[in-house]
């Protein structure tokens, strides 16, 4: 099935660095969402965009809904060791159904 | 209150069985979705329902694939004559409504096809 296309694929970081990635798209979207992913668990909805250029804030966590609509960003600040997981990008334009980015595996070494 | 819950948490199966993967959504949520993870891949959609009703099931990848839900609630999906291809996770999300950006996961059920 049709995925976006996210990077980097994985990351290890030293805790207490700033992590970016990002994830594209072919397709126009109009909202996009960030989710994590812990082992054996399902994932947990993070931020949520809806308007291109939009910024949003959860805490340490920041996303950008790209201008083009094709794009959006995810970046955490002072990362600690229970950020690690796996980060999914998902995308919709407009109905139920949600296309999932490929993920990136977040590694923070303490 | 309860999340959504799948169960079983863990499935083996030899090819050829028959499986069936249970999802109970939040209570009230009216929309439900099934998705299929494999290793170090993103979720692929699979299907979704909208009260009892999938308006949609493209995403089922093949004949072999059944999902339902009775009473706007339980949800099963089931694969016939499973092959080791099917060997995933299945996540099963609820939202309190069909287009809400509020998707609640379940912990998955990991299937391995022998």
């Amino acid at each position: 099935g049709q995925q976006l296309n996210q990077s980097p694929q994985s990351m290890f970081i030293q805790e207490g660095e700033d992590v970016s990635m990002n994830c594209t798209s072919s397709s126009i979207f109009n909202t996009w969402l960030w989710y994590k992913q812990d082992p054996g668990e399902g994932p947990v909805l993070l931020i949520a965009l809806y308007k291109a250029g939009e910024l949003t804030s959860n805490g340490r966590l920041t996303a950008q809904f790209g201008i083009t609509r094709k794009d959006s960003f995810l970046n955490i600040s002072a990362s600690i060791p229970s950020d690690v997981g796996i980060y999914f990008c998902a995308g919709t334009s407009g109905t139920y159904k949600y296309i999932f980015g490929t993920g990136t595996r977040l590694k923070v070494l303490a | 209150g309860a999340g959504v819950s799948q169960s079983p948490s863990n499935k083996v199966t030899e090819k050829g069985k028959d499986v069936e993967l249970r999802c109970d959504p939040i209570s009230g949520h009216t929309a439900l979705y099934w998705y299929r993870q494999s290793l170090g891949q993103g979720l692929e959609f699979l299907i979704y329902f909208q009260g009892n009703s999938a308006p949609d099931k493209s995403g089922l990848p093949s004949d072999r694939f059944s999902a339902e839900r009775t009473g706007g609630s339980v949800s099963t999906l089931t694969i016939q004559r499973t092959q080791q291809e099917d060997s995933a996770v299945y996540l099963c999300a609820s939202s309190p409504w069909t287009g809400s950006y509020e998707q609640y996961f379940g912990p998955g059920t990991r299937l391995t096809v022998t």
